[in-house]
């Protein structure tokens, strides 16, 4: 079946250095890919998002990277800063439905 | 900023027994969704409602679930019989516009922790 998956379940980065996140996916139909940020206790909320036919997309201190060809996903956090600890999703759109398809997740942790 | 609020946070019921978990989405949004989370596991999708009737479920939105919008604020989640693996976190979501246009502002409320003992 179709899946989004994460390479890695864990991440510790020291505050300050720049993080990377990746993300597998199997569907190359799919249209869409959101990055989300969950924080203990709360909803995944939303950071950055890219259509399919883009390969960058900026934010303020995030880059989100697509490389169709090898269907893979990341997340750049530039200048970590303790905040950015939480658990990171990678969730995946096909249009023509409604749900979001989420990866397994990575948790980050910024060392002080 | 506009909020999704789920209510209560946090929900203990016995096995058997019927839960109704309540969402308030934003207010000028048409789309509305459940998801769960089982502890230590991704998010996973079980419905989408639109114009007053489930456009898509899950596998796991069975006969013992049902979404209603009972009034023009609430947006609720009722398990009818529950059991033990329905223990989860539970997020509600709404959006202005399908996932499909531009800014959809799909927007995830806190969550309710559903444990069935």
């Amino acid at each position: 079946g179709e899946s989004v998956g994460l390479h890695l379940p864990t991440l510790s980065v020291q505050e300050g250095d720049n993080s990377i996140i990746n993300c597998a996916y199997s569907n190359s139909a799919s249209d869409y890919f959101i990055w989300y940020k969950q924080e203990s206790g709360k909803g995944p909320q939303f950071i950055i998002d890219i259509r399919s036919n883009m390969d960058k997309r900026q934010g303020q201190r995030v880059t989100v990277l697509l490389n169709k060809t090898v269907k893979h996903l990341s997340l750049q956090i530039a200048a970590t800063q303790p905040g950015d600890s939480a658990v990171y999703f990678c969730a995946e759109v096909y249009f023509g439905n409604e749900k979001l398809t989420f990866g397994t997740g990575t948790r980050l942790t910024i060392i002080p | 900023e506009p909020e999704v609020t789920q209510t209560p946070s946090h929900q203990v019921t016995q096995m058997g027994q019927e839960v109704i978990l309540r969402c308030v989405p934003i207010s000028n949004h048409l789309y509305f969704y459940w998801y769960r989370q089982i502890l230590g596991q991704k998010v996973e999708f079980l419905v989408s409602f639109y114009n007053n009737e489930i456009s898509e479920k899950s596998e796991i939105f069975d006969d013992q679930f049902s979404v209603e919008r009972p009034d023009g604020s609430n947006f609720t989640l009722k398990i009818r019989s529950t059991k033990l693996e329905d223990s989860a976190m539970y997020f509600c979501a709404s959006s202005s516009t399908e996932l499909s246009s531009v800014n959809y502002g799909y927007t995830f409320g806190s969550g309710t922790r559903l444990t069935v003992v």
